[in-house]
């Protein structure tokens, strides 16, 4: 049984045009993350939330904001998408923040810009 | 600097062979994760590893602390073998997975 459910797979919006990608967990976790993957690249970090506390990594675009209402659910949405924001945008989980628990990762959501 | 090397950055082989993925990294870390990730996207965790060996199934995981690397190894490989191996790493001065990019690996029947 999927843990971690990525929704949808396939997204296709409008340049410029707000999209919100979803993801929930059923594992219970504490941390949830948004990577981004653009083609043949290292998935890269964009933010983390640990519970309700808000983790933005230096380098992630005003473009990219995220939400968690609960502990199940946390949403990435980007406001404005350009053609470079293109990728696949993978979700994952884990128990704490230490390296030492495991990382679960949803399907991934592939984002096309049109 | 936080840094993770995988190699190689390709690989192809034959049903049944003995197949053998890198990863190097630059300084100390809390637990390396060896990730699986079809076509397709999603990403699979196959091993987290502090020190040692571990084994599942095929696979086999070896992580050597004082030479700062580690290996995925996967026995008797067969095409749905065939995936994008990742070696993910915790360091010791940062809550972060810094992930390597990958060895794509193609297993021909």
């Amino acid at each position: 049984d999927a843990m971690v459910i990525q929704n949808p797979r396939y997204q296709v919006t409008q340049f410029g045009k707000p999209v919100t990608l979803s993801c929930s967990q059923t594992l219970n976790h504490n941390v949830m993350y948004w990577y981004q993957q653009k083609s043949s690249q290292a998935p890269k970090l964009l933010f983390h939330y640990y519970d309700k506390d808000f983790n933005n990594e230096a380098d992630t675009p005003d473009n990219f904001q995220s939400r968690r209402p609960n502990t199940s659910f946390c949403f990435l949405d980007i406001r404005s998408p350009g053609l470079g924001d293109a990728a696949m945008y993978l979700c994952a989980t884990s128990r704490d923040l230490s390296g030492n628990t495991e990382a679960f990762f949803g399907q991934g959501t592939r984002l096309t810009v049109v | 600097k936080n840094e993770v090397e995988q190699s190689p950055q390709n690989l192809t082989a034959q049903e049944g062979e003995f197949i053998t993925i890198n990863c190097s990294y630059s300084v100390g870390i809390s637990a390396l994760h060896w990730l699986q990730q079809h076509p397709g996207g999603g990403i699979v965790s196959l091993f987290m590893l502090s020190s040692g060996k571990k084994k599942h199934g095929r696979l086999i995981a070896t992580i050597n602390i004082q030479e700062k690397h580690s290996s995925l190894h996967i026995t008797a490989s067969h095409p749905r073998d065939s995936a994008v191996y990742i070696c993910a790493v915790a360091f010791s001065n940062t809550d972060k997975l810094i992930f390597g990019t990958g060895t794509r690996l193609q297993v021909f029947p």
